[in-house]
């Protein structure tokens, strides 16, 4: 079956400072790849997504995230964090055939200091 | 453009009790979606309908029923509300009937079952 780990519950940054989310899967197939932020009371809203091509994906609010099939890995990144881009980051990932409809992760926390 | 709209924000139940988790999209997507949130446990689907007449069951689906009201409504029924079902649900709903696009998601229901 299916799944997707992120490691990390919580990550604090300080403002300016690089970000690296991780995301592991596990399946054997080609997977359909997914960042998602959700910000405190809100829905979650796509960052970025990723099929197949290139395998750094742009994304909005300046995240990008890189595909590496050798680690099952696909960690989001941003060069310099905001104090806005306090969140909830959720990747998520899901496969063709059958109801493989995407399985999220369990979420990991940014907290960002001034 | 109001996207995917839940309704109510917010709601409290006693155990036994049942309500009626409504949720409207407006952007002409086939596919809709029910998940819950739970802290530390990401986001677990519910149902889902990959196009109007259908339902399908997901991860988590016991004590839940859905109907597909016609495309622009998917609700979500709690017969009889237990303290296990506490937890904020999304609906969320994707274009044409695949999740591959990936989700647009509404704001939320906070539900406490007392």
């Amino acid at each position: 079956a299916q799944s997707v780990t992120q490691p990390d519950i919580h990550i604090t940054v300080s403002e300016g400072a690089s970000l690296e989310l991780r995301c592991n899967y596990s399946y054997g197939a080609t997977p359909y790849l997914f960042w998602y932020v959700q910000s405190p009371g809100q829905g979650l809203q796509l960052l970025l997504k990723y099929f197949s091509g290139d395998t750094l994906v742009q994304g909005i609010k300046g995240f990008e995230a890189e595909f590496k099939r050798s680690q099952s890995s696909f960690n989001l990144r941003k060069p310099s964090v905001h104090w806005s881009d306090a969140a909830e980051y959720f990747c998520a990932v899901g496969y063709l055939g059958g109801s493989y409809i995407p399985t999220f992760g369990r979420g990991t926390s940014l907290i960002v200091h001034p | 453009n109001a996207g995917v709209t839940q309704t109510p924000k917010f709601q409290v139940l006693k155990t036994g009790q049942s309500m009626t988790l409504q949720c409207a999209q407006d952007m002409n997507h086939n596919s809709m979606y029910w998940y819950r949130q739970d802290p530390g446990m990401g986001l677990r689907l519910i149902y889902y309908s990959a196009s109007e007449g259908t339902t399908d069951k997901g991860e988590v689906p016991n004590g839940y029923n859905v109907s597909r009201l016609n495309k622009r409504e998917f609700s979500l029924r709690l017969e009889s509300a237990a303290p296990s079902q506490t937890s904020v649900y999304f609906c969320a709903s994707s274009e044409a009937d695949s999740w591959t696009y990936g989700y647009t998601f509404g704001s939320g229901t906070r539900l406490t079952v007392v």
